[in-house]
Parts: C-alpha cells; structure tokens; sequence
C-alpha cells in the first residue's frame, strides 16, 4: 500500500468551477507539500504546511493531522489551472526524506 | 538567481555507456535531492543530501551514484547505463527545516529525459 494516496487520479472541470483533490497518509508526518506539474514537465511548489490551512490566491490547501488528510482546493478554476497536482509529506522522525503521491491530473475547459 | 538548474536536458544513452547529471543551485540551500519520474508512479527518491559532503540513499539507489563536494553542486552519476534508467530526471533543493519540519519549500529543476537504448 502507497503511503500516499491522491483522489482522484483525473479530474475533468469546467471553467470557474470549484476543485478539490484529496490527499490521505498513512505515516506520521512532518508536513505536507502540495506541488504543480505543468504540461511541459516543469514541477513547482505551491503549499508546505504542517497544520490549519493556508491560501493563495484562488488556491486553499488544509490539513488534517488527525485524520491524515489534506485537500487543495481551486476556485474559479481556469484552463491554466490544468496540470498534474502532486501531494509530498515529509515522514516524522524519518530520516529526511519526501513521499510524493501519483498525482492528480486536472483538465479545465473552457 | 537562477535557482535549480540541470543539464543536459535530454540525452540519449546505448546500454552499458556512463554519464553524469548535473544540478546546480544558487540558494545555499542544505538539502538537496534527485528523484526519478516515470509513467503511473510518483516521483521515486534516488539519493539525497543534507550538505557538502552528506549523501544518503533513497528509495532507488541501484545504478546511480552522487556526491556533494559544494554546497552548489550534485551531480547524478549513471555507471553503466540500462534501458530501465530510460526516465525524466528531477533535482530538488530545499533549506533544512527547523525543529520537527526536516525540509523546507521546494525548489525543482527543469528536468532531464534520459533515453537508454
């Protein structure tokens, strides 16, 4: 069994709707990273957290340590919004390493 | 600041034939790692570093090498190559962590295609 799981794997929208992917751990972590992968191949990073929540701009990603459970949320999603979402955590006590999940890949249309 | 760089950015290998990846830095950062990305899987840990002259192993260490003489620097080493290397090569930097967060926000390179016939 991954130590990450990310729902859904695909995710078709339309334009200005309101997205959520799901991230589930099984390991105590650290913290959490959530991070874009354009079309072209290039990965950056949009949230670390550790608790609560954080937000920027039309992105809001929460956490939950208790239940092992984070969500990125997306309002008024955009067709530039599309990319593959990626969920990393940072195993507790671990010895430093990152856990990526598979990915969620999310198309906007117009 | 250029941030992460690696190079070359994509490369065509026979079996059997070595080659190295650099990554370079330009934010004194601590941590730096190299990871593997293949069709259906998440990104895969090869080796990592938490500073100049600190590797460790990661998930898939087999057929790699790396060092970390400098703080800027950590190059990938593919000893002899094989058509299961055949892959999209990612380095990452980050600052160390304080307290129980080891790693810090990510920083990513642009990626290396790697083709092993």
């Amino acid at each position: 069994k991954n130590e990450v799981e990310q729902s859904p794997q695909n995710l078709t929208a339309q334009e200005g709707e309101f997205i959520t992917i799901n991230c589930s751990y099984s390991v105590g972590i650290s913290a959490l990273h959530w991070l874009q992968q354009h079309p072209g191949g290039g990965i950056v990073s949009l949230f670390m957290l550790s608790s609560g929540k954080k937000k920027h701009g039309r992105l809001i990603a929460t956490i939950n340590i208790q239940e092992k459970h984070s969500s990125l949320h997306i309002t008024a999603s955009h067709p530039r919004d599309s990319a593959v979402y990626i969920c990393a955590v940072g195993i507790q006590g671990g010895s430093e390493k990152l856990v990526f999940g598979k990915g969620t890949k999310l198309t906007v249309n117009p | 600041n250029a941030g992460v760089t690696q190079t070359p950015k994509f490369q065509v290998l026979k079996t059997g034939q070595s080659m190295t990846l650099q990554c370079a830095q330009d934010m004194n950062h601590e941590y730096m790692s190299w990871y593997r990305q293949d069709p259906g899987m998440g990104l895969r840990l090869i080796h990592y570093s938490v500073g100049a002259g600190i590797t460790d192993q990661g998930e898939v260490p087999n057929g790699y090498n790396v060092s970390r003489s400098t703080t800027e620097d950590f190059p990938l080493r593919l000893l002899s190559a094989a058509p299961s290397q055949t892959s999209v090569y990612f380095c990452a930097s980050s600052h160390r962590g304080y307290g129980r967060v080891k790693q810090e926000t990510q920083y990513f390179g642009p990626g290396t295609r790697l083709l092993v016939l």
